[in-house]
């Protein structure tokens, strides 16, 4: 089955630094690789996801790129503000079993100081 | 429009007593899905049901069942609980798999 690495377990950054969390993969057949925000207390919520026929994607501040051959995608974040303090998961498809369902990685805690 | 919806919210339990976490979600998804999040291990799923009739196993299975009762609702069960399984429980549902996946609200459980 699918296994998921993310890089690095906590983040801190000063308010409008950039802040870059890395993802490995192991499952070839990986085709679809989201990214979700959970505050402190609530639920995890989607903020961007790239398929395997993308290389980048971008939405505002935040992007992610996907590097197929080498199995590890990345997210970044720009212009960081004390908003985007949260722990961030990526994900990763895993085919195995005949259904593609979702396998996280352990998160990154990203604290922005003003 | 609701989402996806857990109760309860909060559970204590001793050892060896069973329980059943429910969710329900309004979003006419096909696909459930049942997680466990723990400090430092990120969100290990337990159960999944890609559509109405159909579960599979996940990462973590082992001590828990689900029972994919309709379309809309999607329970785990403990039959017999031990400390391992204090956690957070977190259902989701998506439209479809390898889609976007929405969490309810979570359940705080510890078995003491």
């Amino acid at each position: 089955g699918e296994n998921v690495e993310q890089h690095p377990s906590t983040l801190s950054v000063q308010e409008g630094d950039s802040a870059v969390i890395k993802c490995t993969y192991s499952d070839s057949a990986s085709n679809y690789f989201p990214w979700y925000k959970q505050e402190l207390g609530k639920r995890p919520q989607l903020i961007i996801d790239i398929r395997s026929n993308v290389g980048e994607k971008k939405d505002q501040r935040i992007a992610v790129t996907l590097n197929k051959t080498a199995k590890h995608f990345s997210l970044h974040i720009t212009e960081t503000q004390p908003e985007d303090s949260a722990v961030y998961f990526c994900a990763a498809s895993d085919s195995s079993g005949g259904y593609n369902k979702l396998i996280f990685g352990a998160g990154t805690r990203l604290a922005v100081h003003p | 429009n609701a989402g996806v919806t857990q109760t309860p919210k909060f559970q204590v339990l001793k050892t060896g007593q069973s329980m059943t976490l429910q969710c329900a979600q309004d979003m006419n998804h096909n696909s459930m899905y049942w997680y466990r999040q723990d400090p430092g291990m990120g969100l290990r799923l337990i159960y999944y049901s890609a559509s109405e009739g159909t579960t599979d196993k996940g990462e973590v299975p082992n001590g828990y069942n689900v029972s994919r009762l309709n379309k809309r609702e999607f329970s785990l069960r403990l039959e017999s609980a031990a400390p391992s399984q204090t956690s957070v429980y977190f259902c989701a549902s998506s439209v479809e798999m390898n889609t976007e996946a929405f969490f309810g609200q979570g359940t705080r459980l510890t078995v003491v």
